[in-house]
């Protein structure tokens, strides 16, 4: 599976929308992206995944970039239970057998 | 509730104990993952079950032994750990069969205190 990267960290206001960034370089053409986000001491949980179109939710949005080595998330308005640590993994369609990183800690601030 | 049930939440061994993690899905998926999540380390998946059989194991130590007995079940046995294998361990479940692969569930996971 091809390496993302994202920031460590991000703060975001309270009912403002938090963009989360995700590179994805080496990403071959059949591969995903996906998103998973891990709340304080529990499982993470599945939020959006990919290929090239962009794709919506009732949790979040996901842009792809045109050359697919990138992405972001979006969540429209962000509540204090959006608090989280985010992870962008590429991989094969239903392969869950899933690389996470090190991810993004995404604050939200009342 | 995601439908992925651990027990115990929380266990605290002795280094020459056994004991055994135990994850339960109802989802009707039949593939079963356990990953390991250590203090400021990432997820790392430690065994990948699919139709009851073992298709993945990450170069696990043996003193850690899963168990698949139907597509619901999976046991992690554990026995002689030692101090550094205190982490959170995690259960998830998927369905794998052409075009309904679905994404994965996790449990709350288990926290595992060696002593």
């Amino acid at each position: 599976d091809a390496k993302t990267t994202q920031p460590t960290s991000m703060d975001c206001a309270e009912g403002r929308a938090a963009n989360l960034p995700c590179n994805h370089s080496t990403i071959s053409g059949n591969e995903y992206v996906y998103w998973y986000r891990q709340i304080h001491s529990q499982g993470p949980q599945y939020i959006i995944h990919g290929l090239k179109n962009n794709e919506t939710n009732e949790m979040a949005s996901l842009i792809i970039t045109e050359d697919r080595k990138s992405s972001t998330l979006i969540l429209p308005h962000a509540t204090l239970r959006d608090t989280a640590v985010y992870y962008c993994i590429v991989a094969y369609f239903g392969n869950e057998k899933l690389t996470f990183g090190t991810g993004t800690r995404l604050t939200i601030i009342p | 509730e995601t439908g992925v049930t651990q027990t115990p939440r929380h266990l605290v061994m002795g280094m020459t104990n056994k004991k055994s993690l135990k994850c339960e899905q109802h989802l009707g998926h039949n593939a079963m993952y356990w990953y390991k999540q250590s203090a400021k380390k990432p997820l790392e998946l430690m065994f990948v079950y699919n139709f009851k059989e073992q298709t993945e194991n990450n170069s696990v130590p043996s003193r850690f032994s899963p168990e698949c007995p139907n597509s619901s079940h999976l046991f992690l046995h554990l026995h002689t750990l030692q101090p550094e294998d205190s982490a959170l361990y995690l259960c998830a479940s998927s369905q794998e069969s052409g075009d309904m692969n679905t994404e994965a569930f996790f449990g709350q996971g288990t926290r595992l205190t060696v002593v």
